[in-house]
């Protein structure tokens, strides 16, 4: 039962272009969403959040959009650069429990 | 450095021994919380624990897991009688609060746990 997807495994982009990561999530108590990046052999580093009052939040390169009809968010980045080649979760929680429920991420690769 | 500090790194442990991984949180976070991922796979959450108190262990397996966060130092998980299968990364992350302004939980860099 994968209350949190994130249905592209690997994503291909330019340098400098926009890269759009997706994530669907099913539990409708998820009130709180979150965007990781992680390198391999390191934890996963915090990004980017929206609360579920919101449908937009943006912080320099990063803007994440909520859909709660559609229970789906995206993380857009641009212009994307080689260095943010990792791969990205996607997680949720819901007010009434602290434990995130995480996507199976998808691995982003910008190309020079 | 003020990060979510875990060691060691990496564990090396032949089947029936004991693991213990250790966790310390951010300077001022009471809210810790463990997290395994398996290899190709995403983070599963396994405990979340306040000082003397686990809060919610719905997702650590019922036998030879355990999880303590003690009034003082790091919190541990220990995992007793390890089969190859428990091998993966464990995460600890912590957090300021529950409320919804500190739920960001912020992550260490995991230990390596492997079964031989």
């Amino acid at each position: 039962d994968q209350q949190v997807k994130q249905n592209s495994p690997s994503l291909s982009v330019q340098e400098g272009r926009i890269s759009i990561l997706n994530c669907d999530y099913t539990n409708s108590m998820f009130d709180y969403f979150l965007w990781y990046k992680k390198y391999p052999a390191e934890g996963p580093t915090f990004l980017i959040s929206i609360s579920s009052i919101k449908d937009k939040n943006e912080d320099g390169r990063f803007t994440v959009f909520l859909n709660k009809s559609a229970k789906h968010l995206s993380l857009h980045i641009v212009p994307s650069q080689p260095g943010d080649s990792a791969v990205y979760f996607c997680a949720a929680s819901a007010r009434a429990g602290n434990m995130l429920t995480f996507g199976g991420g998808t691995r982003l690769m910008v190309k020079p | 450095n003020a990060g979510v500090m875990q060691n060691p790194r990496h564990l090396v442990r032949r089947r029936g021994q004991e693991a213990r991984l250790r966790c310390s949180p951010m300077k001022g976070h009471s809210h810790v919380y463990w997290y395994r991922q398996l290899p190709e796979e995403g983070l599963k959450f396994m405990v979340y624990l306040q000082k003397e108190n686990i809060i919610d262990e719905s997702g650590m397996p019922k036998e030879r897991f355990s999880a303590e966060f003690p009034k003082e130092g790091p919190s541990i998980l220990r995992i007793q009688q390890v089969v190859r299968g428990d091998s993966a990364a464990y995460f600890c992350a912590s957090s300021l609060s529950q409320g919804p302004l500190g739920e960001t939980q912020y992550f260490g860099p995991g230990t390596r746990l492997l079964v031989l």
